[in-house]
This record gives C-alpha cells, sequence and structure tokens, in this order.
C-alpha cells in the first residue's frame, strides 16, 4: 500500500503560479511513478503528466507542455507540480496518483483545490 | 494522442439490473486499458486493469473484456453504491488519456 498526502487548497490570480506537493509513505520503492491528474467542476479527468521518481524522467501533457514542470525530491518521497501563468480555466483538483498494478494508476492523493480568480 | 470515447453519458438503471458501459479508442490500445470508478468528493479508484483484470478488493460482479479498439464495463447486479461515474483509460501511448467518463445513475 502507498499512501500520498497532498498540500492544501490555493487561490490565486491569473498569471500567478502554484505549487503543489504530494508525498508518499508505506509500500514505495525507488521505482515508483506518479501521476498528476486534474478535474475542473464538473467535468471529467484530464491526464497532466507523469514523473518517474527513480530518475526523474517527466511526460507532459502537450498543451501544458510549457507551463507545467514536475519535480522530485527522492530524501522526502516528495513530487512537486508547478504550473505557471494560471488562467481561470486552470480551476481544478489537482491530484497526484502512484502507480501499481502493471503500471496502471493505483493509490490516489486526496486532491488539492486549486483556484484561480482575479 | 489516443481518443477514447465512452458511451452512454449517462445510464439510468435500478438496483439489482446490470449495466453495460463501453469505451472506444480512436486506435488500438491492444489490452492497456483501465476502468475506474469515482463517487461524489471522492478520488478515483482502479476497478480493472489490462482490460479484463479486477484489482484488489473489487467485487466479482465488475468485469472487463475488449482489446484493441472497444472495450466493455459490465456491472452484474447493480448494488446501490455502484451508482457513480466511470471512466476508462489507456496506458498503450503518451499522453495516458482518460474517456470523458459515464454516469451511473438510479
Amino acid at each position: 500500500q502507498v499512501q500520498l498526502v497532498q498540500s492544501g487548497g490555493e487561490v490565486k490570480k491569473p498569471g500567478a503560479s502554484v505549487k503543489v506537493s504530494c508525498r508518499a509513505s508505506g509500500d514505495t520503492s525507488s521505482s515508483y511513478a506518479i501521476t498528476w491528474v486534474r478535474q475542473a467542476p464538473g467535468h471529467g479527468l484530464e491526464w497532466l503528466g507523469w514523473i518517474s521518481a527513480e530518475n526523474g524522467n517527466t511526460k507532459y501533457l502537450q498543451k501544458l507542455q510549457d507551463r507545467v514542470t514536475m519535480t522530485t525530491d527522492t530524501s522526502t518521497r516528495t513530487v512537486y507540480m508547478e504550473l505557471r501563468s494560471l488562467r481561470s480555466d486552470d480551476t481544478a483538483v489537482y491530484y497526484c496518483a502512484a502507480s501499481g498494478i502493471k503500471g496502471y494508476v493505483t493509490y490516489w492523493g486526496q486532491g488539492t483545490p486549486v483556484t484561480v480568480s482575479s | 494522442e489516443i481518443v477514447l470515447t465512452q458511451s452512454p453519458a449517462t445510464l439510468s438503471l435500478s438496483p439489482g439490473e446490470r449495466a453495460t458501459l463501453s469505451c472506444r479508442a480512436s486506435q488500438s490500445v491492444r489490452s492497456y486499458l483501465a476502468w475506474y470508478q469515482q463517487k461524489p468528493g471522492q478520488a478515483p479508484r482502479l476497478l480493472i486493469y489490462d482490460a479484463s483484470y479486477r484489482a484488489t478488493g473489487i467485487p466479482a460482479r465488475f468485469s472487463g473484456s475488449g482489446s484493441e479498439t472497444d472495450f466493455t464495463l459490465t456491472i452484474n447486479t447493480l448494488e446501490p453504491e455502484d451508482f457513480a461515474v466511470y471512466y476508462c483509460q489507456q496506458r498503450s501511448d503518451w499522453p495516458r488519456t482518460f474517456g470523458q467518463g459515464t454516469k451511473l445513475e438510479i
């Protein structure tokens, strides 16, 4: 079992940046990977990107490529997702999730609400 | 990117009935498809992986089938707690896209 604890909700103005953290505990290994997913109010799930905690390799959703950065701190088993130049349509709950069975997203954080409003 | 199209958007059934949800991929994802259940205010939960394998702790009334581009999630004998939104997701290629979801309602 892997437990993921995310940082608290954020309120940001358009154009600002937000950095969400996700700390892993439990049965992790150096080879675990974290996926970031967001869900706008009343909408479905949107895959944002993936980072390997082992080597820091990343994959990003192309439309966010210029605005998102995912990083990892192996000493604290914490992964970060920074999103820059925020817009109102970035308002969503942001989830981190760890891969488990056969590489599928299996363990989820509690979600971090991010509101972008002037 | 691979587009996953789920149908129907909303499925209205009663407890005890069988639910059949569909997910169609814009190109082959082989068997690299998962199904998730999400209830209001909760994170999604993995139900099915590799198209047809139940995740740990998932009741036997949930089953998945299909390959390549056409997939089905079947829920036999619906329980009240099964009414939720269901998403499919592929891990055949980057980005790991989700379908838009099917809402299963009473």
